[in-house]
């Protein structure tokens, strides 16, 4: 079936890069996204890649997939306060349902 | 982005009531809504798929008579948990999507926190 994991807690420090890490087992995924969730609230998309992609760049946010060995990563250029929260990968195949990581909680010292 | 809005945010019921959550669709038409539940720290877990006039389709481990979802318009369906239980207070998340055109986004609505007591 379908999993995807992800590490748990990633602290940096105001101004440096962020790398978040995911991997996921369902060869078939088309889609894979990003999405930043803020205590309380709902999910806001940051990102996604389609599969036949290595790397998409959107301002600060940097992902990389590796599709050979199933990996993706979020890299946060110039991380700020505001960008601590929780970050979640997800799968989907076809426009499905999505299947999410457990979360990775992002903590930016100043 | 495309708009979902979920309502009501936050809920407080007394154990073995209903509850209704409703998740809306403001600027397209929700072909298809999920519903995922999320536990403190820990991920969303989808509970069911529902397509608009159709009877959704539960994930494997949730109770259908409790948790009754209808999808009757385009841009509304709702979640009610019924004879609501301690063990039910989560964080309840819908997304939406327009499932006539293949791969398009689907948005997610801000939750609603039910805590039942």
């Amino acid at each position: 079936g379908e999993d995807v994991e992800q590490s748990l807690f990633l602290s940096v420090r105001e101004g440096d890069s962020s790398v978040i890490n995911c991997t996921y087992t369902d060869s078939s995924s088309t889609y894979l996204y990003w999405y930043k969730q803020e205590p309380g609230a709902g999910l806001q998309l940051l990102t996604y890649i389609f599969s036949n992609m290595d790397m998409k760049q959107d301002q600060r946010l940097t992902v990389l997939l590796n599709k050979k060995d199933k990996h993706l990563s979020l890299r946060i250029a110039d991380t700020q306060t505001g960008d601590s929260a929780i970050y979640f990968c997800a799968e989907s195949t076809y426009g499905n349902k999505l299947v999410f990581g457990a979360g990775t909680i992002l903590r930016v010292k100043s | 982005g495309a708009v979902v809005s979920q309502h009501p945010s936050w809920v407080i019921c007394k154990s073995g009531t209903s509850v209704k959550i409703e998740c809306r669709s403001l600027d397209f038409q929700a072909t298809t809504m999920f519903w995922y539940r999320q536990f403190p720290k820990q991920s969303l877990m989808l509970m069911a798929t529902s397509n608009e006039g159709s009877k959704a389709t539960y994930e494997q481990g949730v109770e259908k008579d409790k948790f009754l979802i209808n999808h009757a318009s385009l841009t509304l369906s709702t979640l009610t948990v019924t004879s609501a239980h301690p063990e039910d207070s989560s964080f309840y998340i819908c997304s939406a999507r327009d499932g006539r055109t293949v791969n398009t986004e689907a948005f997610f609505g801000q939750g609603t926190r039910l805590t039942v007591v």
